[in-house]
């Protein structure tokens, strides 16, 4: 199993600048999570899908930030336009539904800088 | 209030030492629990996962009080590759995937 995939590894963009985040799941994962870390706020959630369809998007910060599903295998996260505040690492992660917090896996993250 | 809280540390333990992590939640409804580890510039992974019965995996001790909703993490006989954060994690709904991270606890086992 190739596990969570995430890209890019790392973004440096200028601000204004549109930014998409990619992330493939694990196959057979129904649930997918879209994670912000920073130093200060630690990992919040920002958004998560079940079965392709947005559950939770209560921690999305503003209008600036979307998130997709349209499959299974693929979401992405956009900041449009990007500010130097938005500058944090971005987690995906992706479980099976109904196992209640077991059996997450995290990808290894894109570090966004905003300059 | 945050609902998962956590002394972010950091701690700095010698090799060979015992050391213990406390963690507390807001909600008492929460259902699931973990501790979660994290290296430097790398993603979380699951450590452990955390029962009222508490439970052990080698120098590893996790243990739930739900009365006083807390959870801890005890390693015994540390090691330098035990340096890392590690992270307290809550779950609220058992059919509600949601995670709720604290913010970390930092230890560095000094040789």
């Amino acid at each position: 199993d190739a596990g969570v995939i995430q890209s890019p590894r790392h973004e440096v963009t200028e601000m204004g600048q549109e930014v998409t985040l990619r992330c493939k799941p694990i196959s057979g994962h129904n649930s997918l999570f879209w994670y912000r870390q920073t130093m200060m706020r630690g990992l919040e959630l920002l958004i998560y899908f079940n079965n392709n369809v947005p559950i939770d998007d209560s921690g999305m910060p503003e209008d600036r930030f979307s998130a997709k599903m349209p499959n299974a295998s693929f979401s992405t996260l956009k900041i449009q336009p990007s500010e130097p505040r938005d500058s944090a690492v971005y987690f995906c992660a992706s479980s099976r539904q109904g196992k209640g917090g077991y059996g997450y896996t995290f990808g290894s993250g894109t570090r966004l800088t905003v300059v | 209030r945050k609902e998962v809280e956590q002394d972010p540390g950091p701690f700095n333990v010698p090799e060979g030492a015992t050391v213990a992590f406390n963690c507390t939640y807001s909600n008492s409804a929460s259902q699931s629990f973990f501790w979660y580890r994290q290296d430097c510039r790398k993603e979380p992974k699951l450590l452990m996962s955390v029962y009222s019965s508490g439970n052990e995996d080698g120098r590893f001790t996790a243990q739930l009080n739900r009365a006083s909703q807390y959870i801890s993490l005890l390693i015994r006989d540390s090691k330098l590759s035990d340096s890392a954060t590690y992270l307290c994690v809550v779950n609220n709904n058992f059919g509600n995937e949601k995670l709720t991270f604290g913010t970390g606890t930092r230890l560095t086992i000094i040789p």
